[in-house]
């Protein structure tokens, strides 16, 4: 199956700082990235997704840049505030191996004020 | 509201007894799935369908059924506990396509004694 790496593990930011979270997937087939967001006690959400026929997406102060090529996207926030404290997933969805989604193994981003 | 909602949230159980967490969702999806989050391994996916009386294994099957009968419902079975099912579960669901926002559960934990 598909094998996707998460770095960091964890990441600490103090409030207003930019934080970068990168995930590198094996399959050149994937074609769908989404990223999960975790608050403590409840279910990820989605927050923002790309695909693979675009190379950056924008919603607010969250951004994905998906590079094909190196097999690599990011997630990055910027001006972060508190409430964007949580875990955050990663996930692929590679076309040709069946109907299934691929986590990273998380990152724990802290704001701190 | 749209929402997938699992049951029990929190159990304490001994090995070997068989126990079911049970999944609705209420957003006529046709594909479902579940997880185990563990420390450092992040979300890896047990079972899913894509629709009543299909169901498919993921990465980490062993020790788990499930069932589709109807296409709200998604139960994960453990027909005989072992310590190491010590875990949290999601269920998730998602429209027809499956490249599209996966909607979580609010997690059932689970330790085996």
């Amino acid at each position: 199956g598909e094998n996707v790496e998460q770095h960091p593990s964890t990441l600490s930011v103090q409030e207003g700082d930019s934080a970068v979270i990168k995930c590198t997937y094996s399959d050149s087939a994937s074609n769908y990235f989404p990223w999960y967001k975790q608050e403590l006690g409840k279910g990820p959400q989605l927050i923002i997704d790309i695909r693979s026929n675009v190379g950056e997406k924008k919603d607010q102060r969250i951004a994905v840049t998906l590079n094909k090529t190196a097999k690599h996207f990011s997630l990055h926030i910027t001006e972060t505030q508190p409430e964007d404290s949580a875990v955050y997933f990663c996930a692929v969805f590679p076309r040709n191996t069946g109907n299934q989604f691929y986590f990273g193994t998380g990152t724990s981003l802290t704001v701190i004020p | 509201e749209a929402q997938v909602t699992q049951n029990p949230r929190y159990l304490i159980t001994v090995t070997g007894k068989k126990l079911t967490v049970t999944c609705s969702q209420n957003m006529n999806h046709e594909y479902m799935s579940w997880y185990r989050q563990d420390p450092g391994l992040g979300l890896r996916q047990i079972y899913y369908s894509m629709n009543v009386e299909v169901t498919d294994k993921g990465d980490v099957p062993e020790g788990y059924k499930v069932s589709r009968k109807e296409k709200r419902n998604f139960p994960l079975i453990l027909e005989s506990p072992s310590p190491n099912q010590t875990s949290l579960y999601f269920c998730a669901s998602t429209r027809t396509g499956v490249t599209g926002e996966l909607f979580f559960g609010e997690g059932s934990r689970l330790t085996v004694l």
